[in-house]
């Protein structure tokens, strides 16, 4: 069964203090693992789609990882405004529909 | 680029009412739409999927005559609860793809329904 565990459930940071969110995934063939940030009441912002192995991609403050079995978000010195939750989904190279199947995400609290 | 909204963002109904909710992609065209529920501090669960000129595919579980879709269009999908039960209170957002080979989906801004 395809599956998504993302951990930890929540993490505090101090601001400026750099950590990872981990993304693991079951999935029988890979079309893709997605990074959405969401804040509360809103809907999910698009962040991050990686395709293979060894892919790396950036934003501001942001880098998100693959490998075969998981996916990390890195977050470099971390700002207040980067509170939120953040969310992985993998859509499964079997969905003719791009169906995305979501982990349970990963509240962020940043404090100044 | 790659906006989708939703409207409402906020409705109150009574119970036994519908409620309509569009969706709509502002700046693309989107073959496929999907409508998502999200209950307080959980991950998003997709209630179906729906492609333009066909009908929805719903996921185990959600009642098809309850919540009626339709994909009228290739920028506009609608969700309709249909008499509505305080039950039915959940934040409902919508996504959209892009069609050709683009596999991301852009999500609403959802809206939030509460049935009293």
């Amino acid at each position: 069964e395809d599956q998504v565990t993302q951990s930890p459930e929540a993490l505090r940071l101090q601001e400026g203090e750099s950590s990872s969110l981990n993304c693991s995934y079951t999935v029988s063939g890979l079309r893709g693992l997605f990074w959405y940030r969401q804040d509360p009441g809103k809907g999910p912002e698009f962040l991050f789609t990686l395709y293979s192995a060894g892919e790396e991609k950036e934003k501001e403050r942001l880098k998100a990882t693959l490998t075969k079995k998981e996916s990390f978000l890195h977050i470099t010195a971390p700002k207040p405004e980067d509170s939120a939750t953040y969310l992985c989904a993998v859509q499964a190279a079997s969905s003719n529909t791009g169906k995305l199947i979501f982990g349970q995400g990963t509240t962020l609290q940043v404090k100044p | 680029g790659a906006v989708v909204s939703q409207h409402p963002s906020r409705v109150i109904c009574k119970s036994g009412t519908s409620v309509k909710i569009e969706c709509r992609s502002l700046d693309f065209q989107a073959t496929t739409m999907f409508w998502y529920r999200q209950f307080p501090k959980k991950s998003l669960m997709l209630m179906a999927t729906s492609n333009e000129g066909s009908k929805a595919t719903y996921e185990q579980g959600v009642e098809k005559d309850k919540f009626l879709i339709n994909h009228a269009s290739l920028t506009l999908s609608t969700l309709t609860v249909t008499s509505a039960h305080p039950e039915d209170s959940s934040f409902y957002i919508c996504s959209a793809k892009p069609g050709g080979s683009s596999y991301e989906q852009y999500f609403g801004p959802g809206t939030r329904l509460t049935v009293t």
